[in-house]
């Protein structure tokens, strides 16, 4: 069973325009991570996000942990935001996280 | 300086040879994590580890074989490599939680 499940697969916007990204998780959980990934690169991690609303800089994650979702909304887009969003979850603190399979975002000037 | 270091950063391997994947971490973590990442399926779980000389199986062991000899140092070791293992593997450390500190990934092609 695929533990987490993202939306959507891709998204293309212009420039300046702003982006959200949906997770949802088969079970109820208050670990939460949103990472980027450059093409063929390094995993970063952006916002640890268990519940509630977490900003930083133009990202703004919100977690709403009885309806097992969580969202990333990336305002005024910009070229370089262009990559792939990828969400964690794991169970608890020792259990092992599992990604969706991610939003490939793609910003054209 | 990166903290989690993998070896090789690519490879070549022939079906049914032997293949290791090496991770070392400088974090000082107890919680390692290699993952194989294919197109379309995003990052799945092979094998991880919660302290040196033990191992867990993850999601896909199939084919795979762990080893955490030290806290520093976590393998992954394909005994006989065959065509559907060629993929991008990541390795990772973590302090407990969903909280993980990647690789830059070992991209491996088998033939």
């Amino acid at each position: 069973e695929q533990q987490v499940q993202q939306s959507p697969a891709s998204l293309v916007l212009q420039e300046g325009e702003n982006a959200e990204l949906q997770c949802s998780f088969s079970i109820f959980t208050n670990q939460v991570q949103w990472f980027y990934q450059r093409p063929g690169g390094r995993l970063v991690s952006l916002l640890y996000n268990p519940s509630g609303t977490k900003q930083s800089g133009r990202l703004t994650s919100t977690t709403v942990i009885k309806e097992r979702r969580s969202s990333l909304h990336i305002s005024s887009s910009q070229i370089t935001d262009s990559g792939t969003y990828l969400c964690a979850m794991s169970r608890n603190n020792n259990n092992a996280p599992r990604f969706g399979a991610g939003t490939k975002l793609t910003v054209k000037p | 300086e990166a903290a989690v270091t993998q070896s090789p950063r690519s490879k070549v391997a022939v079906t049914g040879g032997k293949v290791t994947l090496s991770c070392h971490q400088t974090n000082n973590h107890d919680y390692m994590y290699w993952y194989r990442q294919d197109t379309g399926h995003g990052l799945r779980l092979i094998h991880y580890s919660y302290v040196a000389d033990s191992t867990e199986k993850g999601d896909i062991p199939d084919g795979y074989k762990a080893s955490r000899p030290s806290q520093e140092n976590f393998s992954l070791i394909l005994e006989l490599a065959s065509l559907s293992q060629t993929a991008v593997y990541f390795c990772a450390s973590s302090p407990g939680r969903v909280e993980q500190y990647f690789g830059p990934g070992t991209r491996l092609t088998v033939l």
